[in-house]
């Protein structure tokens, strides 16, 4: 059982250029999640997804697309590199817990470990 | 929508002193709440939430928090802190409804710094 694994853990692009961040949980997890730290900031949502096939845009999506084809995967994809999107970029995922019969809320979250990017 | 406020942004304690690390939420039902810690280099590990019933909540490490309604608050507490608590710490509030807000919102962080 490794969790939630985030590669690669370092990269450097120049501005303008592609990339995809991979993120993978095997804890069967319905919720996943793809959130950007910046210093004095905390933890800002970029993309989320609830279950295979659904995504949903968070605080911050520019630039940034996802796609959710399986459980287990939740990949991001940096379009065309800025030097803004400079950060650390964490991946969560986490089980539903249901607190009535149309309630339901996240459980709790466990993270990546992350990955630095810089853009220069 | 929901928010969290941490009003402090770093917290200094010696080491074996008590701490308090307070969080603050903006919601109109009963939230669910979560404490994060963050090791330098490392991710963000869920320390203790509370979703209903007793609202003093025991986390891993020695940790605890306590829910009150009363003042929109969740405060992280720690009787003796040693000095690998040293560390970033994340409180996050999340809501249980049918609207899909099945996302918690996280405050921007409390560093907490250990002197020996």
């Amino acid at each position: 059982n490794a969790g939630v694994t985030q590669t690669p853990k370092f990269q450097v692009l120049k501005t303008g250029q592609s990339m995809t961040l991979q993120c993978a949980q095997d804890m069967n997890h319905e919720y996943m999640s793809w959130y950007r730290q910046d210093p004095g900031m905390g933890l800002r949502l970029i993309h989320y997804s609830v279950g295979a096939g659904i995504t949903d845009q968070g605080e911050v999506p520019n630039g940034y697309n996802v796609s959710r084809s399986t459980t287990e995967d939740f990949p991001l994809r940096l379009l065309s590199a800025a030097p803004s999107q400079t950060s650390v970029y964490f991946c969560a995922s986490s089980y539903r817990v249901y607190s009535g019969s149309s309630n339901s809320a996240n459980y709790g979250y466990t993270f990546g470990s992350g990955t630095r990017l810089t853009v220069v | 929508a929901q928010s969290v406020t941490q009003p402090d942004i770093h917290i200094t304690v010696s080491e074996g002193a008590s701490l308090e690390l307070r969080c603050n939420y903006s919601y109109g039902a009963t939230p669910y709440l979560f404490w994060y810690v963050q090791s330098p280099g490392q991710g963000l590990q869920l320390l203790l939430k509370y979703f209903s019933g007793d609202t003093l909540v025991q986390g891993i490490k020695g940790f605890e928090a306590e829910f009150k309604r009363s003042q929109s608050s969740f405060n992280l507490r720690k009787p003796s802190v040693h000095w690998s608590d040293a560390a970033e710490y994340f409180c996050a509030v999340g809501t249980g409804d049918s609207g899909g807000s099945y996302i918690p919102t996280f405050g921007r962080g409390t560093s907490l710094i250990v002197h020996p």
